[in-house]
């Protein structure tokens, strides 16, 4: 059973500050999303990682992934509070082409503090 | 362009009721998914579908039916509603294969009394 772990759980941190979440998960995939959610809202794409190696940047986020660690990161630069929200990685195994589904970590509660 | 649609927006119900949460998509995507997310938590898997006619489960299906007759609509059937349906449900689709990138519906908040 492919299991998706993020850490931490609960984030506070200082505006201006740099931060990295990370997301570990249990068998082979080079497939890996990471999401937002708002209080209360749907859940937002961010990012879409394809290959070892991909890195992606938007504004004051950027994720990347190692396959062969089995690890992706979401590091924030210079937080500011727009940036308060749930972020979720989200993973599908190379095992399931053809059957695909996503199976998504447990989130990242992010709480920008002025 | 509407992306996916999911109705109600919210639903209160009584234990042993039943109903069907609707869904539909209009980027022609092969894929669509059902999740459920508890308060302060993460998405599990109900069911899912691959293409029309074709559904499978996920890590939570008791409770719960489907069915995808066509592409575009994968509705979701409580039959027999129990406390612990008390869940925000996500509809979610994507195109399939080497990209699995979800586009989300706004969600139904569902109460179960």
């Amino acid at each position: 059973e492919l299991k998706v772990e993020q850490n931490p759980l609960f984030l506070s941190m200082q505006e201006g500050k740099n931060y990295t979440i990370y997301c570990n998960y249990s068998t082979t995939s080079d497939r890996l999303y990471w999401y937002r959610q708002d209080p209360g809202k749907s859940l937002e794409s961010l990012f879409v990682l394809l290959s070892n190696g991909a890195v992606k940047q938007e504004g004051r986020l950027m994720a990347s992934l190692d396959t062969k660690a089995r690890l992706s990161t979401l590091h924030i630069t210079a937080a500011v509070h727009d940036l308060s929200a749930t972020y979720f990685c989200a993973v599908d195994p190379l095992s399931n082409f053809g059957n695909e589904k996503l199976t998504f970590g447990t989130g990242t509660r992010l709480t920008i503090i002025p | 362009n509407a992306g996916v649609t999911q109705t109600p927006k919210f639903r209160i119900l009584k234990i042993g009721q039943s109903m069907t949460l609707q869904c539909a998509q209009d980027m022609n995507h092969n894929y669509m998914y059902w999740y459920r997310q508890d308060p302060g938590m993460g998405l599990k898997l109900i069911y899912y579908s691959v293409g029309a006619g074709i559904t499978d489960k996920g890590e939570v299906p008791n409770g719960y039916n489907v069915s995808r007759s066509t592409t575009e609509d994968f509705p979701l059937r409580l039959e027999l509603a129990a406390p612990s349906q008390t869940s925000v449900y996500f509809c979610a689709s994507s195109h399939g294969g080497m990209n699995t990138e979800a586009f989300f519906g706004q969600g139904t908040r569902l109460t179960v009394v």
